[in-house]
């Protein structure tokens, strides 16, 4: 596609529930990141993938956040049991990868709220 | 480590006024810096960025940033600012020998008619 692409855009769930998130980046690009958008809150940086390289997963917050990319392409953010403060709006990017001069072009995000 | 700073919540200004949004940085290494813009229920976009060369550099929607070395600074500047102008804005560092791109926490830009 043209542009970064998430989906839901708006998630609604109960507290202890699972909730995956998806994006599908820009055709070719090889770099894909996630953060998170919290209200009042700058992006906090959850998980980077390039190419077939082992994601660097220093971001995640806890054990219940997990995230895989199939194929070079999609990727998953997966919530599990979620809890309040994951309410946040988490924002996929990708980069055309190879290096690290490029800027990022983000999706328009998946708003979580955890009730 | 790397990481940033933008020491204003909140930036008012008035159309045809001019803009200025602060960014400071630090970084173990050499920087590449980024501003980014977002609009209300929209993701990010680019604005313009500073790899190497020319401290002033001019993006999209007549912005530019003036990269200062010595002050660790990289702010963003707007001659005449517009009512459209009207959005949060961030700034971001990349350490040369990384590949993570970190923000700062964001300044709200008004302009008021």
């Amino acid at each position: 596609g043209a542009g970064v692409s998430q989906s839901p855009s708006n998630k609604v769930t109960e507290k202890g529930k699972d909730v995956e998130l998806r994006c599908d980046p820009i055709s070719g690009h090889t770099a894909l990141y996630w953060y998170r958008q919290s209200l009042g809150q700058g992006l906090e940086f959850l998980i980077y993938f390039q190419g077939n390289s082992a994601p660097d997963k220093s971001g995640l917050p806890s054990d219940r956040f997990s995230a895989e990319r199939t194929g070079g392409s999609v990727s998953t953010l997966t919530i599990q049991r979620t809890q309040q403060e994951d309410s946040a709006v988490y924002l996929c990017a990708s980069s055309l990868g190879g290096s690290n001069t490029g800027e990022l072009f983000f999706g328009e995000g998946s708003r979580l709220t955890v009730l | 480590a790397q990481s940033v700073a933008q020491p204003e919540d909140q930036v008012n200004v008035a159309e045809g006024n001019p803009l200025t949004v602060k960014c400071t940085y630090s970084v173990s290494g050499n920087p590449y810096l980024f501003w980014y813009v977002q609009y209300p229920n929209r993701g990010l976009q680019f604005l313009l960025k500073y790899i190497t060369g020319d401290n002033l550099v001019k993006g999209s929607y007549g912005f530019e940033a003036e990269f200062n070395k010595s002050q660790t600074s990289f702010h963003l500047k707007k001659p005449s600012a517009l009512v459209s102008d009207s959005a949060l804005y961030f700034c971001a560092v990349r350490d040369r020998g990384d590949y993570k791109l970190s923000f700062g926490a964001g300044t709200t830009v008004t302009v008021r008619a």
